[in-house]
């Protein structure tokens, strides 16, 4: 079975604009997490979506969304970017809410801002 | 607000001998799972080891071994026979179900070096 997959892997961009990056989950996992990792740091959570809702957000700003589809993969957007915005964007998925739960990452999104 | 600390930014083993990286965390939730995830230059994180606060046996997986102390707060990791594959970022990190929402807390890892 594939693995969490994730699109792009690497683009850059500019100050102020818009930036749409996606995630595919493991076949069977309904929930789709999403997190930001700067460089020497490690991975801080910004959102988790469980059967297209919404169910957790962290401390990130307005300008940071995401969606579920039907097929539960997702969608993070950030807007009006700055070069802060700039990590590794890495997406988990997991096979529901349970407290058993592994937790699976993809290989990320390499964001520049510049 | 659960907490992850990695005290050890920096690690390192001769080949084929054994290191432990050391985790401490806080939490008031009872029931709880912790991870230790393997980051390479590749940058997926990769599971290598979870455990459940509430089994008091300690998880082992191969060459990887925990030594948790819930009383303590404490989940190290013991990796046996060092290869120069297991060089990588280690990432502690504690599973929170708080609020609804299922996350992972991360600390802020260490690097392992492994000498030849």
């Amino acid at each position: 079975d594939a693995g969490v997959t994730q699109s792009p892997t690497h683009l850059i961009k500019t100050r102020g604009q818009q930036v749409t990056l996606r995630c595919s989950p493991i076949s069977g996992h309904k929930s789709v997490s999403w997190y930001q990792q700067v460089l020497g740091q490690g991975p801080q959570f910004i959102f988790q979506y469980y059967e297209k809702e919404e169910r957790g957000r962290g401390n990130f700003p307005d300008r940071f969304s995401a969606r579920q589809f039907p097929n539960y993969s997702s969608e993070l957007n950030v807007n009006a970017l700055l070069l802060g915005d700039s990590a590794l964007y890495l997406c988990a998925s997991s096979r529901d809410r349970s407290s058993g739960n592994t937790i699976y990452f993809g290989e990320g999104s390499w964001l520049t801002v510049v | 607000a659960q907490t992850v600390t990695q005290s050890q930014p920096e690690m390192s083993v001769q080949e084929a001998e054994t290191v432990t990286l050391s985790c401490t965390y806080d939490t008031s939730e009872s029931d709880y799972y912790l991870f230790w995830y393997k980051q390479p230059p590749s940058r997926q994180m990769i599971l290598v080891i979870r455990q459940e606060a509430y089994k008091q046996q300690n998880a082992t997986e191969n060459r990887f071994s925990v030594n948790f102390q819930k009383a303590a707060k404490s989940f190290s990791l013991k990796i046996s026979d060092s290869q120069l594959g297991d060089a990588a970022m280690y990432f502690c990190a504690y599973r929170s179900l708080q609020g609804g929402s299922e996350k992972l807390v991360f600390g802020k890892g260490t690097k392992l070096t492994v000498n030849p």
